[in-house]
């Protein structure tokens, strides 16, 4: 059963604290992304990889980070650093380009609330 | 990002009507764009693609119109069932930059009326 899986889908942290968020994908993926999103509002950019071993910053990567030692795992780590971290976290992957195609898949999200 | 701030523009149906959600894009570079469906809570879904060497393309009760020439992208539900409220994002790429992330819209809120 082939997808995106993110966990957990909800998470409660201490303000001050560092989180990570998991994303695996098992469909041989090159890309993956992370996108944050508030309530009513659309989705920003944090962080994306196109290759294992290496990453670029998004819209809004500032207080966040990530790694991709593996193809199929591109975990977010949410630090002390993010000065609102409560909301809604989205990651998705892409194939390399097929045909002039970029679709990305979606995971489910992980709701994160500070306390 | 052009998202902060900012609340999402609502479009009110009445069941079996059909819904007309507009999106406007600004790379003129851009040949590849995409709609998806977000349900409440949920990551969005895939709806319907469409190239740049088309300019219409149908799905089942979807239609997405493509405008070039104003850069301006259209996703038509035909006979809106409840089930379709969800927000609705377009989003463009350049595939030419090879796996660039998408450049999602602000999205817009669909609302159906039973």
């Amino acid at each position: 059963d082939g997808g995106i899986t993110q966990s957990p889908k909800y998470l409660f942290r201490k303000e001050g604290q560092n989180v990570t968020l998991s994303c695996e994908q098992n469909l041989n993926h090159d890309a993956m992304y992370w996108y944050r999103q508030d309530p009513g509002q659309g989705l920003r950019l944090i962080y994306y990889s196109q290759i294992v071993n290496d990453f670029q910053k998004g819209d809004i990567a500032e207080g966040y980070s990530v790694s991709r030692e593996k193809k199929e795992s591109f975990p977010l780590t949410v630090t002390s650093a993010q000065k609102n971290p409560t909301a809604f976290y989205l990651c998705a992957s892409s194939p390399q380009g097929l045909a002039g195609r970029n679709e990305q898949f979606f995971g489910p999200g992980t709701r994160l609330t500070v306390l | 990002g052009e998202n902060v701030g900012l609340h999402l523009p609502t479009l009110s149906v009445q069941e079996g009507d059909n819904s007309i959600i507009n999106c406007a894009y600004s790379n003129s570079a851009s040949d590849y764009f995409i709609w998806y469906k977000q349900e409440s809570g949920k990551g969005p879904q895939f709806i319907i693609d469409i190239r740049s060497n088309m300019d219409k393309r149908q799905g089942q009760r979807v239609t997405v119109l493509l405008n070039k020439t104003v850069k301006h992208l259209s996703l038509q539900i035909a006979a809106t069932q409840p089930g379709d409220s969800a927000v609705y994002f377009c989003a463009e790429n350049e595939t030419s930059s090879g796996n660039t992330p998408l450049v999602f819209g602000k999205g817009t809120r669909l609302s159906v009326i039973a």
